[in-house]
């Protein structure tokens, strides 16, 4: 079954880090480009960013408004995404998916997504 | 940054309805345009890309169609699983954008 587990949410004070984790199966992780898409209680999806795979020299895009704060890593030996969040904001509360690019970059399959809260 | 922006925002209507939820881009995206269905509690699900091609699995009531800067998803009867959160998504270029989302409810 091709499946996308995130874990590493929790309550963090503004300032703070936390690193959410995505476990990869069911398919070839190495062979995907994989985004971050996060939602605010009650708001629309925001993609947060996007890794690509070792071809295109696993690069990395990321929203303005995460840019220098976060950063998106792989590691395909263990088919496991990242994202190391730092100098948190009460913004950036959310729930957090990790998202399988499939072709024509269509986001193919999701994560049940975990809750990030920032607050004092 | 490319916006998109659906109508309406909340759509009211009645199983076996045809509804229309319209998505306008700020510029050309040369087709790269995804619609998603979020239901709550739940995590978005494709079903469609590149303007109008059916992601597996996907009824076909569900169709989408559109060019350069307006798209269009149609839903041709409306069924009770159907009552969610639709959004458009433009992957032409970064950042990837999401329209604000379209509430599909029960009249």
């Amino acid at each position: 079954e091709v499946q996308l587990v995130e874990s590493g949410g929790g309550l963090v004070q503004p300032g703070g880090s936390l690193r959410l984790s995505c476990a990869a199966s069911g398919f070839t992780f190495s062979d995907h480009y994989m985004d971050w898409v996060r939602q605010a209680p009650g708001k629309g999806l925001e993609w947060v960013g996007r890794i690509r795979k070792k071809p295109n020299g696993y690069t990395t895009e990321y929203a303005a408004s995460v840019k220098g704060r976060f950063t998106i890593s792989r590691d395909d030996s263990i088919n496991s995404l990242s994202l190391q969040m730092n100098t948190l904001r009460t913004e950036d509360t959310a729930v957090y998916y990790c998202a399988r690019s499939g072709s024509f970059y269509r986001m193919d399959v999701w994560g049940q997504g975990t809750t990030v809260t920032v607050s004092s | 940054d490319i916006q998109m922006t659906q109508s309406p925002s909340t759509l009211s209507a009645s199983v076996g309805d045809r509804v229309t939820i319209t998505c306008r881009a700020s510029q050309n995206i040369n087709s790269r345009l995804a619609w998603y269905q979020q239901k709550p509690g739940n995590a978005p699900k494709v079903l469609i890309y590149q303007v109008s091609t059916l992601e597996s699995g996907v009824p076909s009531r569900f169709s989408g169609s559109g060019s350069g800067t307006e798209f269009t998803l149609t839903i041709s009867s409306l069924q009770p699983d159907d009552f969610a959160t639709y959004y458009c998504q433009q992957y032409n270029d970064y950042p990837i954008t999401f329209g604000q989302g379209t509430r599909l409810e029960i009249k």
